[in-house]
């Protein structure tokens, strides 16, 4: 079935540091690709999706591209700042037949704490 | 607030009750998510509809979790003869069927405790 792996955290960061977080996944057919941020006490929110290989989401300075040779899906930023403090999660969602777009299958999340 | 919300915010319950959660997506979305969240873990499909329809449930759901959406607008969970496995943030997201995207949109999740 459809997976998504991600690096482990806890990542500690200082201020203004560059920040590279790795998502790869399997999924049948092609799936979207998607970054998800839950900061805390809040729920989750969309930070950045592609839909198609060579894709490059970006959003908040935050960027990822589509990877289809790698299945890869890494989450980068070049200075990173206290307030991107949160824990971050990578998904997809893959096209099936006739019932459309299938829920979303997400990593174990990463927790980054970016100190000042 | 035109999000999604979700009713309670927080639960706890002893062993062996039922709870209900209830979840209100955003007025114009017709697809309605559950998912459930244990610490340091990603969200968990658990279940899906699309207006009234129940499309799909994963193995997660058990027999003693049941979920409905009678009007197509607001969706329940049950749960019933909780365990303390149970114990989890369940979270309810939703999103509109157009183009090529699922876009989900996510409420802030209701955090059982089972005693």
């Amino acid at each position: 079935g459809d997976s998504v792996t991600q690096m482990e955290g806890p990542v500690t960061l200082s201020e203004e540091a560059f920040l590279t977080i790795n998502c790869t996944y399997t999924a049948t057919g092609y799936p979207s690709l998607f970054w998800y941020v839950q900061y805390p006490g809040e729920g989750l929110q969309l930070l950045l999706k592609a839909t198609k290989a060579d894709d490059k989401g970006s959003n908040k300075g935050f960027e990822a591209t589509y990877r289809k040779e790698t299945t890869s899906f890494h989450l980068e930023k070049g200075s990173v700042q206290v307030s991107d403090s949160a824990v971050y999660f990578c998904a997809l969602s893959s096209r099936r037949g006739d019932s459309g777009n299938t829920p979303l299958v997400f990593g174990k999340g990463t927790r980054l704490s970016v100190i000042a | 607030d035109t999000g999604v919300s979700q009713d309670p915010r927080h639960k706890i319950t002893k062993r062996g009750q039922n709870v209900t959660f209830r979840c209100d997506p955003i007025s114009e979305h017709n697809r309605l998510y559950w998912y459930r969240q244990t610490l340091g873990q990603g969200p968990e499909f658990l279940t899906y509809f699309q207006n009234e329809a129940q499309l799909e449930k994963s193995r997660l759901l058990s027999d003693r979790f049941s979920a409905e959406r009678p009007k197509g607008s607001f969706s329940t969970l049950e749960i019933q003869r909780t365990e303390q496995g149970d114990s989890a943030m369940y979270l309810c997201a939703s999103s509109q069927t157009r183009g090529n995207v699922n876009e989900q949109f996510f409420g802030p999740g209701t955090r059982l405790t089972v005693l």
